[in-house]
């Protein structure tokens, strides 16, 4: 079966400081690959999803972006985080070949920004 | 275009009371539906799925769902709740060519003993 490991789990930055979280998986080979954050008192709002090596569809205009430099690896980052980029970062995996929408969770990261 | 409402942010249910958690949805073709939980701290775990088969879907740690098309509903169930029950829930629909999903804004289920 397919497992997600994120990392870093939790990760406290300064405002304007870059960001990489890391996104691998295992146990599945060319999956759609996505990016949620969720705020406080919030949903989940998708942030990118990848459909393979290299390509990446962003849902929401921001400062951060994403890199799938791997078939198993997604990267989110920032060049200058903002206030409002502090959330719990989760990264998913829809297996395939039969996409269904229904996703496979990693723990998440959990990033504050101060 | 497909979304999802998730009716009351928390619900607050006595422990051996029946949960009841509502989610409607919308979507101009036939849907996928789903229902997540989440505990403090970690990533969603899916808890039962609707792919068009049998409209009275039974997922794990005894919840149940159905879906309902005339009413655009698949409300998650529980005949009796348990203190390990206490969560976030997601309610989700995914539809067309692509799949991608929707979720729903949550809704917190917290049981008192």
């Amino acid at each position: 079966s397919q497992t997600i490991h994120q990392w870093p789990a939790t990760l406290v930055q300064p405002v304007g400081s870059p960001l990489s979280l890391e996104c691998t998986v295992e146990g599945t080979s060319n999956p759609n690959l996505y990016w949620y954050r969720q705020a406080a008192g919030r949903g989940l709002q998708l942030l990118f999803y990848s459909v393979g090596i290299g390509q990446i569809s962003s849902e929401v205009p921001q400062n951060l972006s994403a890199s799938r430099p791997q078939d198993r690896q997604f990267i989110l980052s920032s060049k200058k985080l903002l206030l409002s980029d502090s959330g719990f970062y989760l990264c998913a995996l829809d297996p395939g070949p039969a996409n269904t929408g229904e996703l496979f969770f990693g723990e998440g990261s959990r990033l504050t920004v101060l | 275009a497909q979304s999802v409402t998730q009716l009351g942010s928390h619900v607050s249910v006595s422990e051996g009371a029946l949960v009841l958690l509502r989610c409607n949805y919308s979507s101009s073709v036939p849907p996928y539906l789903f229902w997540y939980v989440q505990y403090p701290n970690q990533g969603l775990q899916l808890l039962l799925k609707y792919t068009s088969a049998a409209t009275l879907v039974k997922g794990i740690n005894g919840f149940e769902a159905e879906f309902k098309k005339s009413e655009t509903s698949f409300h998650l169930t529980k005949p009796s709740a348990h203190m390990s029950d206490a969560a976030e829930y997601f309610c989700a629909v995914s539809s067309g060519g692509s799949y991608i999903p929707t979720f729903g804004r949550g809704t917190s289920l917290i049981v008192h003993p």
